[in-house]
């Protein structure tokens, strides 16, 4: 099973602000099926990228991902009030699904 | 408008099984993946495994084979995800999300999340 190991675990930022987070897989992810997710308090996760770098229907631009084999970044590049949250990458291999423990952006 | 309705709340003693729905509309319930993720009090996002609900194939994780069975009846677009054995360790709140197709392997649509409580 391939592991996923988010940092920074919180990153502490203001509006306005550049985010980058980091995903590193336990061994290459196949393919980049590596997506990132959004997840606000009391709602379920948001889709936000998929396949390393392509943005989900609706999401803003100012989201962005990259990356390949075991190293991938999300970046949001100007921090919106509405963005403070807890981000998850996941990803697909061998038939198994996992998740990172996750990245929380609080306003600093 | 896409939408996955879950079931409510269910509280369980150890040792009993839960079974969780989770009810699809505005797209066409056999051509999606469906996966079932938990979590935790405060803690991340748990993969348990997903239903083609096509075929009726399924594809546990490693943890839950044995304990965690997923059904669906095609009849009524709906989901199941049953768990036995619980224990206090498998309290959290249960998601059901679709997998669209085409090889995207991502969650676009998720359930509003159903909690199961275990306690004596």
């Amino acid at each position: 099973e391939i592991v996923l190991t988010q940092s920074p675990g919180t990153l502490s930022l203001s509006p306005g602000e550049r985010a980058t987070l980091s995903c590193r897989a336990s061994e290459s992810v196949s393919r980049n099926y590596l997506a990132w997710y959004q997840q606000k308090p009391g709602q379920a996760p948001r889709l936000l990228i998929y396949g390393a770098s392509s943005r989900a229907t609706g999401i803003p631009d100012r989201f962005s991902g990259s990356g390949s084999g075991t190293e991938f970044t999300l970046t949001i590049s100007k921090l919106e009030p509405e963005d403070f949250a807890v981000y998850y990458c996941q990803q697909y291999g061998s038939s198994s699904w996992t998740f990172g423990q996750g990245t929380k952006v609080e306003v600093k | 408008q896409v939408q996955l309705v879950q079931s409510g709340a269910e509280v369980k003693k150890p040792g009993a099984s839960v079974k969780v729905s989770c009810k699809s509309s505005g797209y066409t319930f056999t051509d999606y993946y469906m996966h079932w993720v938990r979590q935790a009090p405060g803690q991340g996002l748990e993969w348990m495994g997903w239903i083609n609900p096509n075929r009726g194939a399924t594809n546990y994780a490693p943890k839950f084979q044995g304990r965690v069975t997923m059904t669906r009846d095609t009849s009524i677009s709906t989901a199941y995800m049953e768990l036995s054995r619980l224990t206090s360790d498998d309290t959290a709140l249960y998601y059901c999300a679709r997998d669209p197709p085409g090889g995207i392997t991502a969650l676009d649509y998720w359930g509003q999340g159903t909690l199961v409580t275990v306690s004596s």
